[in-house]
């Protein structure tokens, strides 16, 4: 099993809801990360799990919220978005290995909108 | 100045064409670098990287870094429209137990049947 799945694929959300997005994989992985993709632009990176600890938060307003509640499952936690954080939210995961790329196997993304 | 560069395209060839790819950086601690390819509407996938200068085939790719330049491409020979998607340079300086990795902003290509 190769495939890093991510649910919902689509969220159509007002500021005042929270929501989650989850993303799990099967690979025995142990990074895990959030990045954002706004249109045409490339996926920017907005948090780094490693053996399920935080590893990076790339300054990432407290509106987001990530939480990764065991070696397979990662989830990020929204409440009071705004319409400026619609993109599409992509999930990656990858070996855990020092001094060696560790490739990057990425989900489809959730798309997300705030109205 | 940005940290990665990629001449955004877009980029139309016929089929069979060879197609170059390039990007541009500015942090000299980079040592891998890597080509995703993304389609519309999915998460981007690893196609090549390579460690340091030099060039690395894999069948109709070819990557080429030129550390001394700033400066890598990708080749793709005898294009088909199945390559038609968006093509992103990523570089990575350090190595541990994840990699932080910087995306170029993406080439869109089109193949053309």
């Amino acid at each position: 099993d190769t495939e890093v799945t991510q649910t919902p694929k689509h969220l159509v959300m007002g500021m005042t809801n929270k929501k989650s997005l989850k993303c799990e994989q099967h690979m025995g992985h142990r990074a895990m990360y959030w990045y954002k993709q706004k249109a045409k632009k490339p996926p920017e990176l907005m948090f780094v799990y490693s053996y399920e600890k935080l590893s990076i938060n790339e300054s990432v307003p407290s509106r987001f919220s990530p939480e990764c509640p065991n070696s397979s499952l990662l989830n990020l936690h929204l409440h009071a978005l705004q319409p400026e954080d619609s993109a599409l939210y992509l999930c990656a995961s990858s070996h855990a290995s020092s001094g060696r790329l560790n490739e990057q196997f990425f989900g489809p993304g959730t798309r997300l909108t705030v109205l | 100045q940005k940290e990665v560069e990629q001449d955004p395209g877009p980029l139309s060839v016929p089929e069979g064409a060879i197609v170059s790819l390039n990007c541009t950086y500015s942090n000299s601690a980079f040592q891998y670098f890597m080509w995703y390819r993304q389609y519309s509407r999915k998460g981007p996938e690893l196609l090549m990287y390579t460690y340091s200068s030099g060039n690395k085939e894999d069948g109709r790719f070819t990557a080429q870094v030129d550390k001394s330049s700033k400066y890598i491409s990708l080749f793709i020979r005898d294009s088909q429209p199945s390559d038609s998607a968006t093509y992103l340079c990523a570089m990575s300086a350090y190595l541990t137990s994840y990699d932080k990795v910087i995306f170029g902003p993406g080439t869109s290509l089109s193949v053309i049947p």
